[in-house]
């Protein structure tokens, strides 16, 4: 059965600091990979997402997440964090299988960003 | 502008109290699904829809229905919310299934007393 597990519930930055957020997933093939951010009060936005190909995809605001399959990860990066980065971040995997559930959460880190 | 809507965005109701949020995509989109969201769970999908006249339940379905008469609307019904159907709801429409974004709606927060 697919799962996405996200290690981290909670963590807090410096503004200006590197950002690396955790992500691996269960899937017998190859998966769907997204990464969708939720800030205070609205619904979920799209960062990114991996269907195939280069290994290394840039998002919106200066995300960019890497798919690893040997290590099953799929983590999100941005090298320098600005305070409106400040939200929770849902990874999920998404199957191809008509019928099926579409898209698997994980349980979400929340970022706190400090001045 | 493209979007998913979702109403109302806040309801406060009674136990047993019949209820139905509502939702419509403009994207022409064929899959449409419901999802809840709780502290430390994620979002998990309750009901799904693959295009008109076709639902399937998610993981979580227990206490609600759906109908998927239109193409662009995929109404949640709650017959008789209890209260542990608190929570607030997703509702997401995309292309088709798997290798699609899913758009997602603002969210209804529901708490039941």
């Amino acid at each position: 059965a697919q799962s996405v597990t996200q290690p981290d519930i909670h963590i807090t930055v410096s503004e200006g600091a590197s950002l690396e957020l955790r992500c691996n997933y269960s899937y017998g093939a190859t998966p769907y990979l997204f990464w969708y951010v939720q800030s205070p009060g609205q619904g979920l936005q799209l960062l990114l997402k991996y269907f195939s190909g280069d290994t290394l995809v840039q998002g919106i605001k200066g995300f960019e997440a890497e798919f690893k399959r040997s290590q099953s990860s799929f983590n999100l990066r941005k090298p320098s964090v600005h305070w409106s980065d400040a939200a929770e971040y849902f990874c999920a995997v998404g199957q191809a299988r008509t019928g099926a559930n579409n898209l698997f959460f994980g349980t979400g880190t929340r970022l706190t960003v400090i001045p | 502008e493209a979007q998913v809507t979702q109403n109302p965005r806040y309801l406060i109701t009674v136990t047993g109290k019949k209820l139905t949020v509502t939702c419509s995509q403009n994207m022409n989109h064929e899959y449409m699904s419901w999802y809840r969201q709780d502290p430390g769970l994620g979002l998990r999908q309750i009901y799904y829809s693959m295009n008109v006249e076709v639902t399937d339940k998610g993981d979580v379905p227990e206490g609600y229905k759906v109908s998927r008469k239109e193409k662009r609307n995929f109404p949640l019904i709650l017959e008789s919310p209890s209260p542990n159907q608190t929570s607030l709801y997703f509702c997401a429409s995309s292309l088709r299934q798997g290798a699609s974004e899913q758009y997602f709606g603002p969210g209804t927060r529901l708490t039941v007393t």
